[in-house]
């Protein structure tokens, strides 16, 4: 099946500094790709879609200019927490859509980040 | 109400048991994921289903459209099944909606 991998799947961070996170389709082109945040014991939640060489869209609530995407080739996608704080600690995980062969939605395995 | 509901939150189980999650929605869907969330948060796609059953080694997972239910089954449970499992729709307007998750924990 079509797998979709994300960098760094730890990382550590002081407060106001910004973090990357990676997304990559390894086998499939993605047109679209998804961010989700986890908090502790609760369900996923859709932060924003970002569709390949336009802008994200996000949802309600998310501060765009903290979290920048960038979808830049079919294969990657990025997420740049800004000036990162302690509330912004959280698990991050994406997905990627295949229009080809599979048709699906698929998940990353996700990146947990901490921000002392 | 949620979109998608899971049964059992918590559910403990003796190593061997045969273990049943089950997943109801209430939206029209086009598919509906199983996904393995271990403890330090890693998840991992088990299945993705629009009818019928699916099986992969000791996992099973069914799915009735009509009464809007999913299932997914670990026959022989070890400890190392020992996660949390979420259930996930994708709606037909391709929103995707979550469970809060099965917490499973198999004692050895």
């Amino acid at each position: 099946g079509a797998v979709v991998s994300q960098h760094p799947s730890r990382v550590i961070c002081k407060s106001g500094t910004s973090v990357k996170i990676e997304c990559r389709s390894l086998d499939f082109q993605a047109t679209t790709m998804f961010w989700y945040r986890q908090f502790p014991k609760q369900s996923l939640m859709l932060m924003a879609t970002s569709n390949e060489g336009s802008k994200a869209t996000y949802e309600q609530g998310v501060e765009k200019d903290k979290f920048l995407i960038n979808h830049a080739s079919l294969t990657l996608s990025t997420l740049t927490v800004t000036s990162a704080h302690p509330e912004d600690s959280s698990f991050y995980i994406c997905s990627a859509r295949d229009r080809g062969v599979y048709n699906e939605q698929f998940f990353g395995p996700g990146t947990r980040l901490t921000v002392l | 109400k949620n979109e998608v509901e899971q049964s059992p939150q918590n559910l403990t189980a003796q190593e061997g048991e045969f273990i049943t999650i089950n997943c109801s929605y209430s939206v029209g869907i086009s598919a509906l994921h199983w996904l393995q969330q271990h403890p330090g948060g890693g998840i991992v796609s088990l299945f993705m289903l629009s009818s019928g059953k699916k099986k992969h080694g000791r996992l099973i997972a069914t799915i009735n459209i009509q009464e809007k239910h999913s299932s997914l089954h670990i026959t022989a449970s070890h400890p190392r099944d020992s996660a949390v499992y979420i259930c996930a729709v994708r709606h037909t307007g391709n929103q995707f909606y979550f469970g809060t998750g099965t917490s499973l924990t198999v004692i050895p």
